[in-house]
């Protein structure tokens, strides 16, 4: 089944405590990214992937690192992180990074950080 | 920086009723999609509209794009409470400015039985 995975689904941490979201997709898709979704301000892109060893920032990159090392995964990671990165995260993966592809969701990570 | 303002934010309405949210981008789009996510899950694909003007259909839900392509509604004709969840428009400018990609806010719908 094609399919964008994330891992943990739901996380609490504690403030400074490094931590990594995994995200994996199945479909050979070229480009992936990072959202995390906070009430009334919808998904707000945080990095994003054309390709393998390429990356770049989105709209609120503050407080994250991203790699891709494999076609396949593209990991968050926060070092250091804060109770504001609370939130709800999302990774998703599309053919090719062209205008106009369709958007693959996983299923979400919850992170509280305290 | 490309901007894509959705509104409302918010819309409760009783089952029957029709619903509308809207999005307008500060720039042209070459192409918007909307996306709708279901309480507790995630965003899912629901259509793009290309062509200036268009008009496309799903059942009870109506996408339009506007004659500028700068603007583009979501119309549902007669709420189900399977409506329920956030709509999310996603607008494409187009040309060389892919990878960064802007939602709009999304509107959470309600549906009272």
């Amino acid at each position: 089944e094609a399919q964008v995975t994330q891992n943990p689904r739901y996380l609490i941490t504690v403030t400074g405590k490094k931590l990594t979201v995994t995200c994996s997709q199945n479909m050979n898709h070229e480009y992936m990214s990072w959202y995390r979704q906070d009430p009334g301000l919808g998904l707000r892109q945080i990095y994003y992937s054309m390709n393998v060893e390429v990356t770049d920032k989105g709209d609120v990159p503050e407080g994250y690192k991203v790699s891709r090392k494999e076609k396949r995964n593209f990991p968050l990671i926060l070092e250091s992180p804060s109770p504001n990165q609370t939130s709800l995260y999302f990774c998703a993966s599309s053919l090719s990074g062209t205008h106009g592809e369709t958007q693959y969701f996983g299923p979400g990570t919850r992170l509280l950080v305290l | 920086g490309q901007q894509v303002m959705q509104i409302p934010q918010y819309q409760h309405v009783q089952e029957g009723e029709d619903f509308t949210t809207y999005c307008n981008s500060s720039t042209t789009l070459s192409n918007i999609q909307w996306y709708k996510q279901r309480p507790g899950g995630h965003p899912v694909f629901l259509i793009q509209l290309v062509k200036s003007g268009e008009v496309k259909k799903q059942k009870r839900l109506t996408f339009q794009f506007g004659e500028a392509k700068k603007n583009s509604s979501l119309h549902i004709t007669a709420t189900q409470t399977t409506d329920v969840g956030t709509y999310f428009c996603l607008g494409n400018a187009g040309g060389t400015s892919y990878g960064k990609l802007t939602f709009g806010q999304g509107t959470i719908l309600t549906v009272h039985p």
